[in-house]
């Protein structure tokens, strides 16, 4: 089935580190997302991609890094510099351009700093 | 800059009866509209859109939606609730500039009790 696969679902992290989450779809979309979502604050864009080897910084950016080698995959790297990165972060993709298409979800990875 | 107000932290409704969950929006030229339900632990998934056309949206679920262009509104409606509705509730806005970038109200936390 087609869909986007976020991973690990649960992650633990020790402050200073750095980590990376995984985010693939095979719906063949051009444009990938970063959302993080905190209690009460909806979700709020990190980083986006229209297209391969292309993204800019959304809202939040700070702290966070993206790569997008791959129409398939767009990995987010949390960075020591994130001053508080425990949080859900949910991945999303979508037809690209113009086209008012909806986002399709991943199922979300949690990252805590202990 | 666009944005997307969901005034209501949490609505409780009775089963069966009608539910409304309630949406403004600000942005530059015409909207594109969404509502994304989320339940627990897990990612967004679309219910509905509103593009052009029809004021009433109908979507997923049994839910529909009411543009309100003087009124700036997008309330998410269904005619009968279910408890199996009880979930959190996301408004998205964006404008018809180019690109996907979806703003997201701050949710709302739908309970229905038998």
């Amino acid at each position: 089935d087609g869909g986007i696969t976020q991973s690990p679902k649960y992650l633990f992290r020790k402050e200073g580190q750095n980590v990376t989450l995984s985010c693939e779809q095979n719906l063949n979309h051009d444009a990938m997302y970063w959302y993080r979502q905190d209690p009460g604050q909806g979700l709020r864009l990190i980083y986006y991609s229209q297209i391969v080897n292309d993204f800019q910084k959304g809202d939040i950016a700070e702290g966070y890094s993206v790569s997008r080698e791959k129409k398939e995959s767009f990995p987010l790297t949390v960075t020591s510099a994130q001053k508080n990165p425990t949080a859900f972060y949910l991945c999303a993709s979508s037809l690209s351009g113009g086209a008012p298409g909806e986002l399709f979800f991943g199922e979300g990875s949690r990252l805590t700093v202990l | 800059a666009q944005s997307v107000a969901q005034p209501e932290d949490q609505v409780n409704v009775a089963e069966g009866n009608p539910l409304t969950v309630k949406c403004t929006y600000s942005v530059s030229g015409n909207p594109y509209l969404f509502w994304y339900v989320q339940y627990p632990n897990r990612g967004l998934q679309f219910l509905l859109k509103y593009i052009t056309g029809d004021n009433l949206v109908k979507g997923s679920y049994g839910f529909e939606a009411e543009f309100n262009k003087s009124q700036t509104s997008f309330h998410l409606k269904k005619p009968s609730a279910l408890v199996s509705d009880s979930a959190l509730y996301f408004c998205a806005v964006r404008g018809t500039g180019g690109g996907n970038k979806l703003t997201f109200g701050t949710g709302t936390q739908l309970k229905v009790e038998l």
